[in-house]
């Protein structure tokens, strides 16, 4: 099993829906979860960071945070074009200095 | 805040040539920063944890004499890949981690990434 997974996608939305992206992770001591996105020849880039259970809202952004479960899930509202990229889940664990990410899922909005 | 300048930006050189890489935070201190490596459609791959003023830690399978990390100072990390070859052409990216308040949990940072072609 991995220690961290993610559907590779593609994961296609129409523009305006809603994208809902899904998380996993094995290790039950990670402590902070970590959104990124990553446009195809760029570096990843922030975009939700979430530490205890439940929703975290950012504009169009809400990660969600389930430790029973081990799941963590980013949507996005009123999907944008340009939100067209692959998103990398990152986990960080109690003690470890260094990430551990996804494979990522790829996302394109349809226009 | 949290700015991480990486440079240059691309390289293409001849296979043997020695390579350095330079990765600042610009507006935080950052007592660990982070070597990656990225082949297409691939995921991120951590080749390296550098520590200020300590050996930089690096993952199984990574080389340490051919992929040479300094950290001399709270700002700036460099990578050198000595002696490269086409086998080593990829996407390289530093990350850092502001530790505010010392707290170990907060999120990377990550620079522009570096494209490398060695021809």
């Amino acid at each position: 099993q991995k220690e961290v997974e993610q559907n590779s996608g593609p994961l296609s939305v129409p523009e305006g829906a809603i994208a809902s992206l899904n998380c996993t992770y094995s290790d039950r001591v990670s402590q902070s979860f970590f959104w990124y996105r990553q446009y195809s020849g760029k570096s990843p880039e922030l975009i939700m960071s979430i530490y205890s259970n439940g929703d975290k809202e950012d504009g169009r952004f809400t990660a969600q945070l389930n430790k029973a479960s081990q799941y963590v899930s980013l949507l996005i509202r009123d999907s944008q074009p340009s939100d067209s990229a692959t998103y990398l889940c990152a986990v960080l664990r109690v003690g470890n200095e260094k990430l551990t990410f996804g494979t990522g899922t790829r996302l394109t909005i349809i226009p | 805040g949290a700015v991480v300048s990486q440079h240059p930006s691309r390289v293409i050189c001849k296979s043997g040539t020695s390579v350095k890489i330079e990765c600042r935070s610009l507006d935080f201190q950052a007592t660990t920063m982070f070597w990656y490596r990225q082949f297409p459609k691939q995921s991120l791959m951590l080749m390296a944890t550098s520590n200020e003023g300590s050996k930089a830690t690096y993952e199984q399978g990574v080389e340490k004499d051919k992929f040479l990390i300094n950290h001399a100072s709270l700002t700036l990390s460099t990578l050198t890949v000595t002696s490269a070859h086409p086998e080593d052409s990829s996407f390289y990216i530093c990350s850092a981690r502001d530790r505010v308040g010392g707290r170990s949990n907060q999120p990377q940072h990550f620079g522009d990434g570096t494209r490398l072609s060695i021809l």
